[in-house]
C-alpha cells in the first residue's frame, strides 16, 4: 500500500494569506494525485488532479504542484470560504488500492 | 446536473450485515467506475471499494475484502455496497463517489460525491 503523509496537521492562518499544503508519498504515484477540500457536515470536493489541474469550477486561488513523491496545494489569498480539511489523495496504483493522506485543517488564526 | 443518494445506512450489531444503495442521475451510469469511500466519525477518508462501469471488475480495500461485495444494477442506476460480518471499525458514514472520467477501467479519481449514509456497529 502507498502511504500519503500530509503536512502539517493543522495550520492557523488569517484571511489573505498563501497558504501551502504538503503531501508526500510513500513511492512514486507519478502524476496521481488529486486534492479534495471537506467542509464541515459535506462531502469532500475535487480541488485539484493530475497533480495541477484545476477541477471545473475551482477558482484560479488554488494551484498543485509536483511529481512523484512530493506534491503541494497553493492557496494563493485565503478567502473564509477556504477554511475547510484539505485531503491528497493517489490514484496510482494498479490494481486499485487508492490512499489518502491524514488531511490537513486550516484553521481562522 | 450529476445527483448521488446514498441510502441503507442505520445501526447493525457486530457480526450482522447492511446493504447500503446508491442512486444517481445526471450522467450515463455505465460510462462511469464508482467507488465507496468512507470516513469514521472525526477522521479522515479511507477508500473502500470501486467497480468498473460494466461491473465486471471489482476492487477491495484489505479492510474490507473477503465481507464487503460491491456491485451495481445499470439498468437501475444504482451501486450497491453489501457488507457482512461488519465491526465496530466499520463504523463511519459511506460515500459514493463517481469517477472524474468515462472509461472502461476504474481510474479512481472522484469527480462527484454524494452526502453520505451513516454505518454504525455496536451492540
Amino acid at each position: 500500500e502507498i502511504g500519503m503523509t500530509q503536512s502539517p496537521d493543522t495550520l492557523s492562518v488569517s484571511p489573505g494569506e498563501r497558504v501551502t499544503l504538503s503531501c508526500r508519498a510513500s513511492q512514486s504515484v507519478n502524476s496521481n494525485l488529486a486534492w479534495y477540500q471537506q467542509k464541515p457536515g459535506q462531502a469532500p470536493r475535487l480541488l485539484i488532479y493530475g497533480a495541477s489541474t484545476r477541477a471545473t469550477g475551482i477558482p484560479a486561488r488554488f494551484s498543485g504542484s509536483g511529481s512523484g513523491t512530493e506534491f503541494t496545494l497553493t492557496i494563493s489569498s485565503l478567502q473564509s470560504e477556504d477554511f475547510a480539511v484539505y485531503y491528497c489523495q493517489q490514484y496510482n496504483n494498479w490494481p486499485p488500492q487508492y490512499t489518502f493522506g491524514q488531511g490537513a485543517k486550516l484553521e481562522i488564526k | 446536473e450529476v445527483h448521488l443518494l446514498e441510502s441503507g445506512g442505520g445501526l447493525v450489531q457486530p457480526g450482522g450485515s447492511l446493504r447500503l444503495s446508491c442512486a444517481v442521475s445526471g450522467f450515463t451510469f455505465n460510462d462511469y467506475a464508482m467507488t465507496w469511500v468512507r470516513q469514521a466519525p472525526g477522521k479522515g477518508l479511507e477508500w473502500v471499494s470501486s467497480i468498473t462501469g460494466s461491473g465486471g471488475s471489482t476492487y477491495y480495500a484489505d479492510s474490507v475484502k473477503g465481507r464487503f461485495t460491491i456491485s451495481r444494477d445499470n439498468s437501475k442506476n444504482t451501486l450497491y455496497l453489501q457488507m457482512n460480518t461488519l465491526r465496530a471499525e466499520d463504523t463511519a458514514l459511506y460515500y459514493c463517489a463517481k469517477d472524474q472520467i468515462a472509461g472502461i477501467a476504474v481510474v479512481g479519481l472522484l469527480g462527484h460525491w454524494g452526502q453520505g449514509t451513516p454505518v454504525t456497529v455496536s451492540s
